[in-house]
């Protein structure tokens, strides 16, 4: 079965533009979690969406947002880009409840 | 004060010894536990999970957990080369693993 998979795997913007992130989860799974990873520190939560609701939601701006399709594939959108959103951006997804998470290989994300 | 603290490392150990990775939480609500180890350049990967006191082995891994010291370790054995990663501690507040909150990971390097 394929694993989680995210695209585009790399992408530049400059600042002030948008940008949207693409997941596809796990089939099956149910549970999508965006997440932030700044070099040389952990995993940042961001959102995540469960039967195409939002379950939660981390320490972000609203220029952040996200949202959960029907057949539970998931975009996360960025707006008005800042340097400091540089990062690896990560998707997991989860069958839910006592379920683990499996991450994608992620995208990495440059503001010049 | 970070939510999860993991020893700030980076740790070393030579091949077939007993690699020890320590991680305390603030949250006394988390009930979900996890250690992810990343390769460099990479997503994390799922190796454990534990959600009740006690000690779980999983082959060369244990994990170890004591709620009320708000404490979780991970414990190594027979170190190999390709342990050599950084690890990472994880805490959700529920039983899904999807809203977890992530240390900054502990490098750890296993010398032939």
């Amino acid at each position: 079965d394929a694993g989680v998979t995210q695209s585009p795997t790399h992408l530049i913007k400059t600042r002030g533009q948008q940008v949207t992130l693409r997941c596809s989860p796990i089939s099956g799974h149910k549970s999508v979690s965006w997440y932030q990873q700044v070099l040389g520190q952990g995993p940042q939560f961001i959102f995540q969406y469960y039967e195409k609701e939002e379950r939660g939601r981390g320490n972000f701006p609203d220029r952040f947002s996200a949202r959960q399709f029907p057949n539970y594939s998931s975009e996360l959108n960025v707006n008005a880009l800042l340097l400091g959103d540089s990062a690896l951006y990560l998707c997991a997804s989860s069958l839910g409840e006592w379920a683990p998470q499996h991450f994608g290989d992620g995208t990495r994300l440059s503001i010049l | 004060q970070k939510e999860v603290e993991q020893n700030s490392g980076p740790l070393s150990v030579p091949e077939g010894a007993i690699a020890s990775l320590n991680c305390t939480y603030s949250d006394r609500g988390s009930q979900s536990f996890f250690w992810y180890r990343q390769y460099s350049g990479k997503s994390p990967e799922l190796i454990m999970s534990i959600y009740s006191n006690g000690d779980k082995e999983d082959g060369r891994f244990t994990a170890q957990l004591n709620k009320a010291s708000q404490y979780v370790s991970l414990l190594i054995r027979d170190s190999q080369p390709s342990d050599s990663a950084t690890y990472l501690c994880a805490a959700s507040p529920n039983t899904n693993a999807g809203k977890s909150t992530f240390g900054d990971g502990t490098t750890l390097t296993v010398k032939p």
